[in-house]
Formats: C-alpha cells, sequence, structure tokens
C-alpha cells in the first residue's frame, strides 16, 4: 500500500449506531488531519494531529471522537450520528515544519450516509 | 480572518482549449504557500501545483501553470490544451505560518469532447 489509505469507503449507518472510520499513511509524515466535504460547501478541517497529539478541534460535535494511536494511523469514531453528518470524509496527513512543502496528501474518503 | 475565494462555481470549456480559473484571498503575512489540488469524480484529490510566496516566479507543471500576484493577493491556474481527464473539482488552498490551511469552495471544471 501506498500513500493514505481510507477504510472503508462507504458506509451506511443508523443514528443509534456506533462506528468507526480509519486512516492510514505510508508517506512517513508527522501530522495527521481529517475533513467533512459537504455538497456546496467548502471543505471543513475537523482535527488535526501532529506527532500524535491533537493540536486542533474545530468545534466539532462530541459525537466525532478522533484517536491517533501512533504517527502513522488515524481514526473517527462516530456515535448517535445526524442525518447532517452525511459527507464525504477526508482523511490527510503531510510532513510538518519549516523546510516541508506543506503539501497534504489526500485518501480516497469514506462516504458516510447516516439514515 | 484569513479566506480564500473561488468566484467560479462551475466552468466548462472544449477540449484543447485554455481555460483560467480564479482565487483570490486575504492575509497580512508575507510568507506563505499556495496550493491548487484537483478531485476528479469519485476520485482522490491529488495536488495540481503549488506556490511559494517568497518565490516571484510562476509555478509551472507541464499543462498547468499559474498567474501569481501577490500584491493583488490573486492565484489563478491556467490549465492548456485541455483534456477530458481534466474534468474535475478544483481547489485553492492557502497555508500560513502556523502550517494552518484553508480551502475555497472550489470550481467544478469540465472539458467537453
Amino acid at each position: 500500500e501506498t500513500g493514505v489509505t481510507q477504510t472503508p469507503r462507504h458506509l451506511v449507518m443508523g443514528m443509534t449506531n456506533k462506528k468507526s472510520l480509519k486512516c492510514e499513511q505510508h508517506l512517513g509524515h508527522n501530522a495527521m488531519y481529517w475533513y467533512k466535504q459537504s455538497a456546496k460547501k467548502p471543505l471543513e478541517l475537523m482535527f488535526v494531529y501532529n506527532f500524535k497529539e491533537q493540536t486542533e478541534n474545530n468545534s466539532v460535535p462530541s459525537r466525532f471522537s478522533p484517536e491517533c494511536p501512533n504517527s502513522s494511523h488515524l481514526f473517527l469514531h462516530l456515535h448517535t450520528l445526524q442525518p447532517e453528518d452525511s459527507a464525504l470524509y477526508l482523511c490527510a496527513s503531510s510532513q510538518e515544519g519549516r523546510l516541508a512543502g506543506g503539501e497534504q496528501f489526500f485518501g480516497p474518503g469514506t462516504r458516510l450516509t447516516v439514515l | 480572518a484569513q479566506t480564500v475565494t473561488q468566484s467560479q462555481p462551475e466552468m466548462s470549456v472544449q477540449e484543447a482549449e485554455t481555460v483560467t480559473l480564479s482565487c483570490t484571498y486575504d492575509t497580512s503575512e508575507n510568507n506563505y504557500y499556495l496550493f491548487w489540488y484537483k478531485q476528479p469524480p469519485s476520485r482522490q484529490m491529488i495536488l495540481v501545483i503549488r506556490q511559494e510566496a517568497y518565490k516571484q516566479q510562476n509555478a509551472t507543471e507541464n499543462r498547468f501553470s499559474v498567474n501569481f500576484q501577490k500584491a493583488a493577493k490573486s492565484f489563478s491556474l491556467k490549465i492548456s490544451d485541455s483534456q477530458l481527464g481534466d474534468t474535475a473539482m478544483y481547489f485553492c488552498a492557502f497555508r500560513n505560518r502556523d502550517d494552518k490551511i484553508i480551502f475555497g469552495k472550489g470550481t467544478r471544471l469540465h472539458i467537453l469532447p
């Protein structure tokens, strides 16, 4: 596997379910991100992890819970979601630091549908 | 607040034509990065081109080039000899000195055969 991978690619869940999204990067990067992409809205940054430490939480509801056990893996735990949470969830990674190029590498995304 | 604006929600051009996607941004910083990302239908988002603000020379990558006007805070993307595979959403993005990245709303580009 190369680059950034995400599983599952598609997920349908009810509002009372608990599920997790997984992201893995094989690029040796030190930062990972979760984004939400909804139709007709800009990409919304949800969480940032830098060296496994959460450095940003953009006022995301507590029904979304991130976990970063190491610099290569990132999870997004979901529970009691709402239909408006249906979206494409993108994971990205980058190499942080002043000498880094600043580019983010994206995974293919998980298409989430909440019924 | 730092913002990125893409004023063209959707565009269509004929194959082989040249198309320019506009992007403006707002910042008080002097050093930063600018990017254009491409997201083809149902496919992964990938970087198209990157510009470092301290470099005056416009970045180019094969058929893709930018017109970076720092004073005007403008960063447009030109696609020459457009191909059907260029059909995608294109996002302009800004990365500040705190490594925070801000995306525009995107421009949906259709290349017509």
